[in-house]
């Protein structure tokens, strides 16, 4: 089946720096979804790419869909406390109706 | 307006007991879905209704039963609950599509005794 492979696992910043984090998939993609996700609370939707190449950016998160489909980066820049979270990237192809999850990225912002 | 709504927030049943899960959206989106998510782990899918008709059961224990009454509500009922089975349930809601993306709404937190 397909498989995303998030990386990194988990990271430690300091407030300002600029984040970068990635997902890979054995297969092509035609959608990627980037979501973040606070303890208690569902995941909520950050970006949504849907062409290979497009870049596309929410306030000081900027995503982008590979130009091979099957990989995605999300960058947050100049980081804040209230970052910390669990970012998961997601996708689906092959006609598929279900996501695919990575496994998760976990942001820890030291003021 | 993108929000699914979730309730409860939480929920403590003993394994002998039945409860039910519901969520609600009104989006106008045609699909539906059940997640499980443990702690550190990405959501699992169980269940996902389009046009109100169950069509992907992700072999889920009969213990859960989910139950579309109209487009915009979906339920999750739970009976004889193993404590294993304690997690956070969320729901989501997708349009139908090739430009689907899923809605989730602040999830369930089960725990079974």
């Amino acid at each position: 089946g397909q498989q995303l492979n998030q990386s990194p696992q988990s990271m430690f910043i300091q407030e300002g720096e600029d984040v970068s984090m990635n997902c890979t998939s054995s297969s092509i993609f035609n959608t990627w979804l980037w979501y973040k996700q606070e303890p208690g609370e569902g995941p909520v939707l950050l970006i949504a790419l849907y062409k290979a190449g497009e870049l596309t950016s929410n306030g000081r998160l900027t995503a982008q869909f590979g130009i091979t489909r099957k990989d995605s980066f999300l960058n947050i820049s100049a980081s804040i406390p209230s970052d910390v979270g669990i970012y998961f990237c997601a996708g689906r192809g092959g006609g598929s109706e279900k996501l695919v999850f990575g496994k998760g990225t976990k942001l820890t912002v030291n003021p | 307006d993108t929000e699914v709504t979730q309730t409860p927030k939480h929920l403590v049943m003993g394994m002998t007991n039945k409860k039910s899960l519901k969520c609600e959206q009104h989006m106008g989106h045609r699909a539906m879905y059940w997640y499980k998510q443990k702690a550190k782990k990405p959501p699992e899918l169980m269940f996902v209704y389009s046009y109100e008709k169950l069509s992907i059961n992700e072999s889920v224990p009969s213990r859960f039963s989910p139950e579309c009454p109209n487009s915009s509500l979906l339920n999750l009922h739970l009976h004889a609950l193993q404590p294993e089975d304690s997690a956070l349930y969320l729901c989501a809601s997708s349009q139908e599509g090739p430009r689907e993306t899923q809605y989730f709404g602040p999830g369930t937190r089960l725990l079974v005794l």
